[in-house]
């Protein structure tokens, strides 16, 4: 198998405050991960890739001093969102990729910003 | 980034019958492809991944490869209620980025 956790499955912040949700492959090692973003009744929309060791890359539009991402080992990599704002109101999917190619998501983050 | 379409849904099928799903895709050197599905509110599971052309049986679901043609299919057969979601198809770059179509929702209906 293989199995990919995030915590918090659920978070409730106050605007201005800052976040982290985790993401861990359980069973494999992952040397690179994923980050996506899901607004309701949309696609996914990768935010980044996170590379173990390496600094993560973002997508055009997407910022990296809001959303600050570290791949510090081989099963976990970490989202920070920074100074959460209601529009950053989300819900947060990482995925790891196992083998060439394939990948596998979390259950997800919902955030929501008051 | 490659382009990745599906058929346009929504897709409403009786129980017990066969829902066809397909994806083209627009990169003819792409060598891996993969189906997702996706519950309301949930996030995406891995159910397919099929890399040679011809078929891929797992379980009820079959995945139909045609690299000459550019596309993938799936086929969910004996549908349940349970199948009720949104099916995803997927096809990565050479950077391991997964490139996605729009998406299939399939209801089953009882």
């Amino acid at each position: 198998g293989a199995v990919v956790s995030q915590h918090p499955s659920w978070v409730i912040c106050k605007s201005g405050t800052s976040v982290k949700i985790e993401c861990r492959s359980l069973d494999f090692q992952a040397t690179t991960m994923f980050w996506y973003r899901q607004f309701p009744k949309q696609s996914l929309m990768l935010m980044a890739t996170s590379n173990e060791g390496s600094k993560a890359t973002y997508e055009q539009g997407v910022e990296k001093d809001k959303f600050l991402i570290n791949h510090a080992s081989l099963t976990l990599s970490t989202l920070t969102v920074t100074s959460a704002h209601p529009e950053d109101s989300s819900f947060y999917i990482c995925s790891a990729r196992k083998g060439p190619f394939e990948q596998y998501f979390g259950p997800g983050t919902r955030l929501t910003v008051t | 980034q490659k382009e990745v379409e599906q058929n346009s849904g929504p897709l409403s099928v009786p129980e017990g019958a066969i829902a066809s799903l397909n994806c083209t895709y627009s990169d003819r050197g792409s060598q891996s492809f993969f189906w997702y599905r996706q519950y309301s509110g949930k996030s995406p599971e891995l159910i397919m991944s099929i890399y040679s052309n011809g078929d891929k049986e797992d379980g009820r679901f079959t995945a139909q490869l045609n690299k000459a043609s550019q596309y993938v299919s799936l086929l969910i057969r004996d549908s349940q209620p349970s199948d009720s979601a949104t099916y995803l198809c997927a096809v990565p770059g050479n950077d391991y980025k997964l490139s996605f179509g729009a998406g299939t929702t399939v209801t089953v209906r009882a």
